[in-house]
């Protein structure tokens, strides 16, 4: 099956460090995904991409992040000088543009745990 | 600007009774609802969607939401539940970028 897969499941890492989140949608999907989701909370939007355009970034999105899908496959996002408010798990999910009113594929998400 | 509010952060009840979860949304455009369920450390998987057509739409394990216009709501329902139904249910509506714009979920404890 080639389902939307994340990598690392989990990351545990010091306050200041930089940590990177890999995502590999399904491969016909030209749109791509990453919410973030902390307790208590539902799934908030992020930032999308569409083949390898980043065409909308959340408030959420501070200056520390940043997202990239090089080649409109792959994408990956970036959090430097981590804090623990960033502690939460980051989904990605994907889809596909000619299908506006379907559904977004999850992943099992990356847990980041700041300490 | 499309919201959701799903109006209970925690349902217990028990097993084999019916259920329902609230959603109330709000939206400016056209409206495609669905609905998510999250186990235990997994990711989010589609219950089931409304994107046009019947106003009541089923899921393959029991549950339905309708769709209603005029209380811009799309409850979800399960008439029997089992202790396998422990989860955290999200409702979310389809966003002018084609992203979902989520609640804040619902935790159904299904108790034996």
């Amino acid at each position: 099956d080639t389902g939307v897969s994340q990598d690392p499941r989990h990351k545990i890492t010091k306050r200041g460090q930089n940590v990177t989140f890999r995502c590999d949608p399904i491969s016909e999907h030209n749109r791509l995904y990453w919410y973030r989701q902390t307790l208590g909370q539902g799934p908030e939007f992020l930032t999308y991409f569409q083949n390898e355009a980043q065409l909308e970034k959340s408030r959420l999105l501070s200056d520390r992040f940043s997202a990239e899908r090089p080649k409109g496959s792959f994408s990956t996002l970036e959090i430097q000088r981590t804090e623990q408010g960033d502690s939460a798990m980051y989904l990605c999910a994907s889809s596909w543009l000619n299908r506006p009113a379907g559904e977004l594929f999850f992943g099992e998400g990356s847990r980041l745990t700041v300490l | 600007a499309q919201s959701v509010t799903q109006l209970d952060s925690q349902v217990p009840v028990f097993e084999e009774a019916p259920v329902e979860l609230r959603c109330n949304y709000s939206s400016s455009v056209s409206v495609y609802l669905f609905w998510y369920v999250q186990y235990p450390n997994q990711g989010l998987q589609l219950l089931l969607k409304y994107l046009s057509g019947s106003t009541l739409v089923e899921s393959i394990n029991g549950f339905e939401a309708e769709f209603n216009k005029s209380q811009t709501s799309f409850h979800l329902r399960k008439p029997s539940v089992h202790i396998s139904d422990t989860a955290e249910y999200f409702c979310a509506v389809k966003g002018s970028q084609g992203n979902l714009i989520f609640g804040k979920g619902t935790k159904l404890s299904v108790k034996p």
